[in-house]
């Protein structure tokens, strides 16, 4: 079953708005997730390490005041695209590493799709 | 994290065996191999990983070349569920923070 759960799937939204995705591990404590972006036909893009109790980190060229992430207990990060524009929409996907003994292998969640309007 | 090489698409007849190639030439001594797929509109899958020896699970072997440079995912009999991209990502395996960089990946088209 799921390891790692997003929410929401879909959400459509309005230009100028925000819009919170939530991330959640499941059954394990995740002090680091990851959050990808990807647009259609391409691969995926790290955006931002999320870190449990201190400051994301954040990839080149990612606008941070743009994606906050906040990664607020073990399991859960969310990422809340701010003043969200029709360019912001894409496939938005989170992931956690499962500790050892499974070598911190990294799951991904189902991914949620924005549609900015 | 050292950078691979994969075909860009990949046909495959069902039941077959589907044998996608990954070149990683530059891997160092600690760095896994890993495999994901992505069926569309959906996250990333996981699918195996290893090291220097071949491993096998429910869904697949990785095949890894004694030098290391090169790795071959198997599956076994290939079912039309398996049309996604697949990725090959080279990894250290025990950095718990160690994130995943994901390249354009091999399109595999199971056809019937």
């Amino acid at each position: 079953g799921a390891v790692v759960s997003q929410h929401p799937s879909r959400v459509i939204c309005k230009s100028g708005t925000s819009v919170k995705i939530e991330c959640r591990s499941l059954d394990f404590q995740a002090t680091t997730m990851f959050w990808y972006r990807q647009f259609p036909k391409q691969s995926l893009m790290l955006m931002a390490t999320s870190n449990e109790g201190s400051k994301a980190t954040y990839e080149q060229g990612v606008e941070k005041d743009k994606f906050l992430i906040n990664h607020a207990s073990l399991t859960l990060s969310t990422l809340t695209v701010t003043s969200a524009h029709p360019e912001d929409s894409s496939f938005y996907i989170c992931s956690a590493p499962l500790p050892r003994p499974t070598g911190n292998t990294i799951y991904f969640g189902e991914g949620s799709w924005l549609t900015v309007v | 994290d050292a950078k691979t090489t994969q075909p860009t698409s990949m046909d495959c007849a069902e039941g077959r065996a589907a044998n996608l190639p990954c070149n990683h030439s530059t891997i160092s001594g600690n760095e896994y191999v890993y495999w994901y797929r992505q069926i569309h509109s959906q996250g990333p899958q996981y699918i195996i990983h290893g090291l220097k020896n071949n491993e096998t699970n429910e869904m697949a072997s990785l095949i890894i070349t004694e030098d290391r440079k090169s790795s071959t995912l198997i599956l076994p009999h290939a079912t039309l569920r398996d049309t996604a991209v697949y990725y090959c990502i080279v990894r250290l395996y025990m950095e718990y923070g160690n994130k995943l960089v994901f390249g354009a990946g091999t399109i595999l088209r199971v056809k019937s």
